[in-house]
């Protein structure tokens, strides 16, 4: 089955314990992006990847850093987390720009404490 | 730059009456539009997009959205709500070229019974 697979689906932590929210597509997908979603705001983008060793910053960058060393996986990173962090994010991929449909994971729920 | 505005952050309607979702894009060109369901703890699933072959686009679950150009709308409705239809609806907005998926910041629905 075509998916976006996200791990770990709930995660509550404490301010500064560093943690990874992995993302896994199995669809040969070159653009893989991470969003936000937060009560009133919508979805925001934080980091985007057009394909391998290729990323770059979306609106809401700070706080986060990303990777891209194989084409299936694009893990989010919070290196020292903050209740700012605290919000459910999503991991989508498609195979281009424009008309191309994103894909989009199931959605991890952190809590920062 | 393009936006999406989203009109109403909460609709409430009665079981069988009609569904109006008011989404406004601004953008230099007609760009390419989507509308995503999120149905509660769940990920995000295309209703339907626009790519300029038809003006009425048709989607999933008994939904439509009409593109009018001159006023840089694209709303969706449903003829009859369900039960089933309870969820967040978010407008999406992505240019030709670009990778970016920008979103409003959701219509939350709730049906009456």
């Amino acid at each position: 089955e075509a998916q976006v697979t996200q791990n770990p689906r709930y995660l509550i932590t404490v301010t500064g314990k560093k943690l990874t929210v992995t993302c896994s597509q199995n669809m040969n997908h070159e653009y893989m992006s991470w969003y936000r979603q937060d009560p009133g705001l919508g979805l925001r983008q934080i980091y985007y990847s057009m394909n391998v060793e290729v990323t770059d910053k979306g609106d809401v960058p700070e706080g986060y850093k990303v990777s891209r060393k194989e084409k299936r996986n694009f893990p989010l990173i919070l290196e020292s987390p903050s209740p700012n962090q605290t919000s459910l994010y999503f991991c989508a991929s498609s195979t281009g720009a424009g008309a191309n449909v994103l894909t989009f994971g199931a959605g991890s729920r952190l809590t920062v404490l | 730059a393009q936006s999406v505005t989203q009109l109403g952050s909460h609709v409430s309607v009665s079981e069988g009456a009609l569904v109006l979702l008011r989404c406004n894009y601004s953008s230099s060109v007609p760009p390419y539009l989507f509308w995503y369901v999120q149905y509660p703890n769940q990920g995000l699933q295309l209703l339907l997009k626009y790519t300029s072959a038809a003006t009425l686009v048709k989607g999933i679950n008994g939904f439509e959205a009409e593109f009018k150009k001159s006023e840089t709308s694209f709303h969706l409705t449903k003829p009859s709500a369900h039960m089933s239809d309870a969820a967040e609806y978010f407008c999406a907005v992505r240019q030709a070229n670009d990778y970016k998926l920008s979103f409003g910041a959701g219509t939350t629905v709730t049906v009456r019974a």
